[in-house]
């Protein structure tokens, strides 16, 4: 059974830094790309990062500069580097797994997510 | 970027109706159109994906179809258990966008 488990949020004041874990199990996590993907409260659903299985980072001009996703493979773990933090990236926080192969791009697993809030 | 946009935003219906809802895409998307169901409180969780091909485990009351600009996702007759909030997201370019939501309520 593929899980995802977020950890690592919490508050934070702005122009602050945070490092969010997500633990992978059920799937050999090396094989498939990984996203972030954020929810402010009562809000949509917003895309803010992507790593591919060779290390390849992707990322939206909203948070591009400030963020960074990066992997370990040995430990099955992905992080989000969150730096130079602002109110507006208070949300949320999903760990996803991409269905990867041919059609990428595709959230097909997700995690239950750790709340970021930025506040003085 | 390219900008996607469901309608309507929300919409009142009753258990057996038949309910379909719309995204647009700002610019052709080919068939790289995905749909998602989330229930309060939880994450969101994968129906559809390219267009028209239903997730494994999900009922097949649920179907999408469409493809460059316009798409659409219908559910044949509502159970109780399908009242949420359901987002399309374009998986052709990056950055991934989604459209803002549509949340179906219980008339």
């Amino acid at each position: 059974e593929v899980q995802l488990v977020e950890s690592g949020g919490g508050l934070v004041q702005p122009g602050g830094s945070l490092r969010l874990s997500c633990a992978a199990s059920g799937f050999t996590f090396s094989s498939y790309d990984m996203h972030w993907v954020r929810q402010a409260t009562g809000k949509g659903l917003e895309w803010v990062s992507a790593i591919g299985i060779a290390g390849d980072t992707y990322y939206p001009g909203s948070v591009k500069g400030r963020f960074t996703i990066s992997r370990d493979n040995a430990k099955n773990s992905l992080y989000l580097q969150m730096n130079s933090l602002r109110a507006e990236d208070t949300a949320l926080y999903y760990c996803a797994k991409d269905s990867s192969g041919s059609y990428r791009g595709l959230f097909d697993y997700w995690g239950q997510g750790t709340l970021v809030t930025v506040s003085s | 970027d390219i900008q996607m946009t469901q309608s309507p935003s929300s919409l009142s219906a009753s258990v057996g109706d038949r309910v379909t809802i719309t995204c647009r895409a700002s610019q052709s998307i080919s068939t790289y159109l995905n749909w998602y169901q989330q229930k309060p409180g939880k994450a969101p969780k994968l129906l559809i994906y390219a267009a028209s091909n239903l997730q494994s485990g999900v009922p097949s009351r649920f179907s999408g179809s469409g493809s460059g600009t316009d798409f659409t996702l219908t559910i044949s007759s509502l159970q109780p258990e399908d009242f949420a909030t359901y987002y399309c997201q374009q998986s052709y370019s990056i950055p991934y966008t989604f459209g803002q939501g549509t949340k179906l309520e219980i008339k």
